[in-house]
């Protein structure tokens, strides 16, 4: 079946690094997703990584994969007041390249809160 | 450029009440739809997706029905609104292609149901 989990809260001092995990259980996902929804907000990608992947940074962003173990998780250095949000991890099953249909699962989100 | 819009922002209906909530999407064509809920203290579920004109796929058994009456129009209905029902609805929209395949949602409705 699909499902994708994460913890629910984390709470980091400003300026250290949040490392925000997740699982999923589906082998044929071909790609994983990091969303950042502010409150009150839709979401909005923050990256993604192919399945053929096992690292991608984007500045403050890293993201790793660990396929055989199906888990994923995003680092976010230099934690700031303004990475306050929920963070989504999310699968797509389907093929990559051009597809008529995929679905997008997505995990129930953690709550990153920063403290000074 | 695309835009996904989304209406209304929020809305407060009466249980057994009927329901419809919009969205399009402008400056694209054929994209896959999606219809989420994220319940208070839950995460996003997935209701609803369509790949094309007509076509809807339904993931959990519920009280509420998609339609997709134009390539760029998807709507969310219910005919007798149940109090679970409250949450916040979100649309969004993908193109299926190389190398772009994130998700680009709307700014949500936030429903309440009393």
């Amino acid at each position: 079946g699909e499902d994708v989990e994460q913890s629910l809260f984390l709470s980091v001092r400003e300026g250290d690094s949040s490392v925000i995990n997740c699982t999923y259980t589906d082998s044929s996902s071909t790609y994983l997703y990091w969303y950042k929804q502010e409150p009150g907000a839709g979401l909005q990608l923050l990256t993604y990584i192919f399945s053929n992947m096992d690292m991608k940074q984007d500045q403050r962003l890293t993201v790793l994969l660990n396929k055989k173990d199906k888990h994923l998780s995003l680092r976010i250095a230099d934690t700031q007041t303004g990475d306050s949000a929920i963070y989504f991890c999310a699968e797509s099953m389907g093929q990559r390249g051009y597809s008529s249909a995929s679905k997008i699962i997505f995990g129930s989100g953690t709550r990153l809160s920063i403290r000074p | 450029s695309q835009t996904i819009h989304q209406w209304p922002a929020t809305l407060v209906q009466p249980v057994g009440s009927p329901l419809s909530l919009e969205c399009t999407v402008e400056g694209t064509s054929n994209p896959n739809l999606y219809w989420y809920r994220q319940a208070a203290g839950r995460g996003l579920q997935l209701l609803f997706y369509s790949v094309g004109i007509g076509q809807i796929s339904s993931e959990v058994p519920q009280n509420l029905s998609a339609s997709r009456p134009q390539d760029r129009q998807f709507i969310l209905s219910s005919k007798k609104l149940l109090l679970s029902d409250s949450g916040f609805y979100l649309c969004a929209w993908r193109m299926i292609r190389a190398g772009s395949t994130e998700a680009f949602f709307g700014q949500g409705t936030r429903l309440t149901v009393v």
